[in-house]
């Protein structure tokens, strides 16, 4: 267990729709990433958040947006969704200062069908 | 911005046989260099890493090594077992900030 947590687990909707990925850090850690993986494929970075400030954009669709609340948990808002969504989408926090080793949640695996 | 480049894209060797997977990097401003594996349908976990001021780290059978006039790093499997086999990304982090960049990862499958 990595100290991070991730919610919900799994989750199956229909194109078209909205849905909210959620992510706590492990206690003190400052910074959120969020990452895609689909399937046999590596992992896509999406965004990190420090401190409820976002820090680098990486592959991140219009479509999709993410923030960092005062508490540090982080949430990835996915919205109209296509087949090509469908991805198991990991967060992962680390700790304050630089090239710090990344912890990882269990991921959140989405279907889009 | 950074571009890890990471080979093979799939491993494969016989138990007890040694495995090597190669990363190179772009930014000449990236110090930390990590390791992670990851098992099906598992989340990536660290297993070594590496800072620009040391040339090589060993934790039993795993080692990694950095040439950073090169801007390559390797990591080294000694005596693989089948429980090796999995995912292996490596990535490379900059000075500001703590993005990494990953590598597209290697499949390495270790037959008994």
């Amino acid at each position: 267990d990595s100290g991070v947590t991730q919610t919900p687990k799994h989750l199956i909707t229909a194109t078209g729709q909205r849905v909210t990925l959620r992510c706590s850090p492990r206690s003190g850690d400052l910074s959120v990433y969020w990452y895609q993986q689909s399937l046999d494929q590596g992992l896509q970075f999406l965004i990190q958040y420090y401190n409820g400030e976002e820090r680098a954009k990486g592959n991140i669709l219009e479509r999709f947006s993410a923030q960092q609340f005062p508490d540090l948990h982080s949430e990835l808002n996915l919205s109209s969704l296509e087949l090509g969504d469908s991805a198991l989408y990991f967060c992962a926090s680390s700790a304050p200062g630089q090239g710090n080793e990344q912890f990882f949640g269990p991921g959140t695996r989405l279907t889009v069908l | 911005g950074e571009n890890v480049e990471q080979h093979p894209s799939t491993l494969s060797v016989q138990e007890g046989d040694s495995a090597v997977i190669k990363c190179t990097y772009s930014d000449s401003a990236s110090n930390y260099f990590p390791w992670y594996k990851q098992e099906l349908g598992k989340r990536p976990q660290l297993i070594i890493d590496i800072r620009s001021n040391v040339g090589e780290k060993k934790d039993q059978r795993i080692a990694v090594t950095l040439n950073k006039t090169a801007k390559h790093f390797s990591l080294h499997i000694t005596e693989t077992q089948p429980e090796d086999s999995a995912v292996y990304f490596c990535a490379a982090s900059p000075n500001r900030g703590g993005k990494s960049t990953f590598g597209d990862g290697t499949t390495l499958t270790v037959k008994p």
